[in-house]
């Protein structure tokens, strides 16, 4: 498929527990973003890659979140001890990457968090 | 940071009719506002964009106008039809930053 995907669609887990997230960006797009979405909220920046490196993760919440991209294309979004406040949709978008960058951001559907 | 709020939080329309919703933002160095359409389990999906040079944008059914001076654009849908029912969400960003905030999203309905 040529668009963004992320799995898993849902995950369940109990307080406490470690996940991760991952999410296949469009080739070619250098450009990747995480997003947080709570119920009846915006999305909401996480951090974003440029290539392999964080450009800017100033939208972690905090030291328990924490996402990489070893080789510039898969995108995984860790999140260690998990918090019932950690429930939402996470969402990933890819774009080419230009600077200044006005670049359509193509979303993925989300992986749908659930801490129990 | 840039706060964008983005007004009202539900539509309902008879379709046909024309459907208009509203944001401002807060940031007066933002120069790039997108709109995106949400439909359900999905991710957001581009719409229509305007950059701080213009004041007016359309494609087809859909336009956006920015009042730079006020802070505050918004998104016009014209001639509505059931499958624009979704939620919209605005979003301001400044081009040579790399965030993009969003608003709280608009839940519009098209009733046929």
């Amino acid at each position: 498929g040529a668009g963004v995907s992320q799995t898993p669609s849902n995950k369940v887990t109990e307080k406490g527990k470690y996940v991760e997230l991952r999410c296949d960006p469009i080739s070619g797009h250098t450009a990747l973003y995480w997003y947080r979405q709570s119920l009846g909220q915006g999305p909401e920046f996480l951090i974003y890659f440029q290539g392999t490196g964080a450009a800017d993760d100033s939208g972690l919440p905090n030291d328990r979140f924490f996402a990489v991209r070893p080789e510039g294309s898969v995108s995984t979004l860790k999140i260690q001890r998990t918090e019932r406040g950690d429930s939402a949709v996470y969402l990933c978008a890819s774009s080419l990457g230009r600077t200044p960058s006005t670049d359509t951001q193509y979303f993925g559907p989300g992986t749908r968090l659930t801490v129990l | 940071g840039e706060n964008v709020e983005q007004h009202p939080s539900t539509l309902s329309v008879q379709e046909g009719d024309s459907a208009v919703i509203k944001c401002t933002y807060s940031d007066s160095a933002s120069n790039y506002f997108p709109w995106y359409k949400q439909e359900l389990g999905k991710g957001p999906q581009l719409i229509i964009d305007i950059r701080s040079n213009v004041g007016e944008k359309k494609d087809q059914r859909i336009a956006v106008t920015l009042n730079k001076t006020a802070k505050h654009f918004s998104l016009h849908i014209t001639e509505t039809q059931p499958e624009d029912s979704a939620v919209y969400f605005c979003a301001a960003k400044r081009m040579t930053g790399n965030q993009f905030y969003f608003g709280t999203g608009t839940s519009l309905t098209v009733i046929p």
